[in-house]
């Protein structure tokens, strides 16, 4: 069985700090890493994909990929209150069907 | 550009009804995802088209779910019949490749579904 585990949390954070949400998956073929965003009540939203190992940053967001330990990272930079959500990381299967396996989320609240 | 539509965003059935959800892609999006989310988890696979046929299915129960993209465009999401278990979100998701190659998914509003 494909995992991808992550911490539920919740993670709280003051405004303006760094919030660092990790993930770990189990499937070494596993090729490319997505970081989605979801509020409450919501649909996800695509915030970042990586594939290469190392880091990947975009504007306030930074994502970082392992494949020797499959760990991968979501760093949250100057966190604001409106970055208060779920993020889910999502795994591609090996095969390249592109099917994506999510894990649970962790929750993130940012206090102002 | 218009995003993944979605329809109804809301139902509440009796175990045992039938329900289906409707799915009109991203235009010019190939590959059409339907996804269960239970509360508290993450979206769950469900069934994966390419066009009107189907890439993956394997985890669809397929004693009492059913899907169909006939025309490579729009799809629907069949539940027949219900039970307690299949209240969740459904969402519809689908899929462009960008110029580095990779897929990125992108999801509807979902269905609420609420099995009484």
């Amino acid at each position: 069985q494909k995992e991808v585990e992550q911490n539920s949390g919740p993670l709280s954070v003051p405004e303006g700090a760094i919030a660092s949400l990790n993930c770990t998956y189990s499937d070494r073929g596993s090729q490319s890493f997505f970081w989605y965003r979801q509020y409450s009540g919501k649909s996800p939203e695509l915030i970042m994909f990586i594939y290469s190992n190392g880091d990947k940053e975009d504007g306030r967001f930074t994502a970082q990929l392992n494949k020797a330990s499959q760990y991968v990272s979501l760093l949250i930079r100057d966190s604001q209150p409106s970055d208060s959500a779920t993020y889910l990381c999502a795994g591609t299967t090996q095969g390249g069907s592109e099917k994506l396996v999510f894990g649970k989320g962790t929750k993130l609240t940012v206090n102002p | 550009e218009a995003g993944v539509a979605q329809s109804p965003r809301y139902k509440i059935i009796e175990k045992r009804q039938s329900v289906a959800f409707w799915c009109n892609p991203i235009s010019g999006h190939a590959t059409l995802y339907w996804y269960q989310q239970i509360l508290g988890q993450g979206p769950k696979l469900l069934i994966q088209f390419q066009n009107n046929g189907v890439v993956d299915d394997s985890q669809l129960p397929k004693d009492r779910f059913s899907a169909e993209r006939l025309k490579g465009v729009d799809s629907t999401l069949k539940i027949q019949p219900a039970k307690l278990e299949d209240s969740a979100v459904y969402l519809c998701a689908s899929s462009s490749r960008f110029s580095s190659g990779e897929e990125t998914q992108y999801f509807g509003p979902g269905t609420r579904l609420l099995v009484l």
